[in-house]
């Protein structure tokens, strides 16, 4: 199967420093990325997205890096606050469009 | 406009019974995917389904374990004789195409005693 894995389990941050979430990828095949956050109890929230044509992309507080070269993702969180304490799962579309794998997560703490 | 909704959020079983997860997709979606996740990992793909038709079921165990999409109602996950390591949560996506970005429901939590 498609390996999508994550550098770190846990995270932990001080509120206001920003995150980065690391995550490693194994199908050069793919071609679209996501990272979803899922709260405890809670299922999984689209937060942003990169294709493989782009490098960066960014949202409110968010931005996503693609290096296809080593086939890594990263998330980084600006000002983080105590609501971004959940855990990040980076997904990608690996050889089949029609299905996402998720890496383990990283469980981001931040400490106020 | 509602999201995914699925149910029972939570559904308790003894050894042997079954199981019957429900997902309504968002609206004008008419893809569906079931996944499964046990308590500190993440997400392992099941099945995707359109109306009616099973696209690729790969993640599903050949034995006690089926699911459907209707021409009329939910998807169906379904559980025939529910062992202990059933036990996790069940999460639901439904897209609009059968590519592009996931929406989830809340999840359906199988605890097997």
């Amino acid at each position: 199967g498609e390996s999508v894995g994550l550098h770190l389990p846990t995270l932990s941050v001080q509120e206001g420093d920003n995150s980065i979430i690391n995550c490693a990828y194994s199908n050069s095949a793919s071609d679209y990325f996501i990272w979803y956050k899922q709260e405890s109890g809670k299922g999984p929230q689209f937060i942003i997205d990169i294709r493989s044509n782009m490098d960066k992309r960014q949202g409110q507080r968010v931005t996503v890096l693609l290096n296809k070269t080593v086939k890594h993702l990263s998330l980084q969180i600006a000002a983080t606050q105590p609501g971004d304490s959940a855990v990040y799962f980076c997904a990608e579309n690996g050889y089949n469009f029609n299905k996402f794998y998720f890496g383990s997560g990283t469980k981001l703490n931040v400490k106020p | 406009n509602a999201g995914v909704m699925q149910n029972p959020r939570h559904l308790v079983r003894r050894r042997g019974q079954e199981a019957r997860l429900r997902c309504s997709p968002m609206k004008g979606h008419s893809h569906v995917y079931w996944y499964r996740q046990l308590p500190e990992e993440g997400l392992k793909f099941m099945v995707y389904l359109q109306k009616e038709n099973i696209i690729d079921e790969s993640g599903m165990p050949k034995e006690r374990f089926s699911a459907e999409f209707p021409k009329e109602g939910p998807s169906i996950l379904r559980i025939q004789q529910v062992v202990r390591g059933d036990s996790a949560a069940y999460f639901c996506a439904s897209s609009p195409q059968g590519h592009g970005e996931l929406f989830f429901g809340e999840g359906s939590r199988l605890t097997v005693l």
